[in-house]
């Protein structure tokens, strides 16, 4: 069982366009992020949601909007995607919201914009 | 605000021989420290984490990390590498209650036979 999963985990699409990645926990956290990597590896988190609710938006464009239905999904949703946007994005969790609580990850989500 | 420096960015080792990966962090508060893989293609696992006592952290796959406080360094080893611990390293610093965390921009160790 994936305990943090992902889709779609390849994405390939035009300048403009715009999409969404999925992202589910079977964990039972509460506490789920949205990490970019980019083409240097570096990763930078974007959200952090808390029960549903955003704690935590690291000066992301407006162009990206996540939305958490429940505790156990958070979506990215991405409008009129640019080059810039191609990067790996990395959906995690972890139980509560204490720092110290390990942070689980999906395999990521490589998003190619052309 | 926290950072980490990561200051190797490639270490290339022979298989069975030990290595370390320098971490180093900076914050004027407690924090913190974590170090995680990546294997190609995939997401990241958590190695081990110090949140406080013992500054020796034992991980998984043998790999330990020592929490030096007066020098804010936090270095990974490891005594003796395999080929399968070819990957990249992340080093990671939060503060103390909520906070996300800040990553260094990584070391891959490279282990040929």
């Amino acid at each position: 069982d994936t305990a943090v999963s992902q889709t779609p985990k390849y994405l390939v699409t035009q300048m403009g366009n715009d999409k969404s990645i999925k992202c589910e926990q079977n964990l039972g956290h509460d506490t789920m992020y949205w990490y970019k990597q980019d083409s240097k590896k570096f990763l930078k988190i974007m959200f952090s949601y808390n029960n549903k609710e955003l704690i935590i938006n690291e000066t992301v464009p407006n162009r990206f909007s996540p939305k958490s239905p429940d505790k156990a999904h958070l979506n990215l949703h991405i409008n009129s995607l640019e080059l810039g946007d191609s990067a790996v994005y990395f959906c995690a969790s972890s139980q509560g919201s204490d720092s110290g609580n390990t942070i689980y990850f999906g395999e990521g989500s490589w998003l190619t914009v052309v | 605000a926290q950072s980490v420096t990561q200051l190797d960015s490639q270490v290339p080792v022979f298989e069975e021989a030990p290595v370390e990966l320098r971490c180093n962090y900076s914050s004027s508060v407690s924090v913190y420290l974590f170090w995680y893989v990546q294997y190609p293609n995939q997401g990241l696992q958590l190695l081990l984490k110090y949140l406080s006592g013992s500054t020796l952290v034992k991980g998984i796959n043998g790999f330990e990390a020592e929490f030096n406080k007066s020098q804010t360094s936090f270095h990974l080893r490891k005594p003796s590498v395999h080929i399968s611990d070819t990957a990249e390293y992340f080093c990671a610093v939060s503060l103390r209650g909520y906070s996300t965390l800040t990553f260094g921009k990584g070391t891959m160790l490279l282990v040929s036979p």
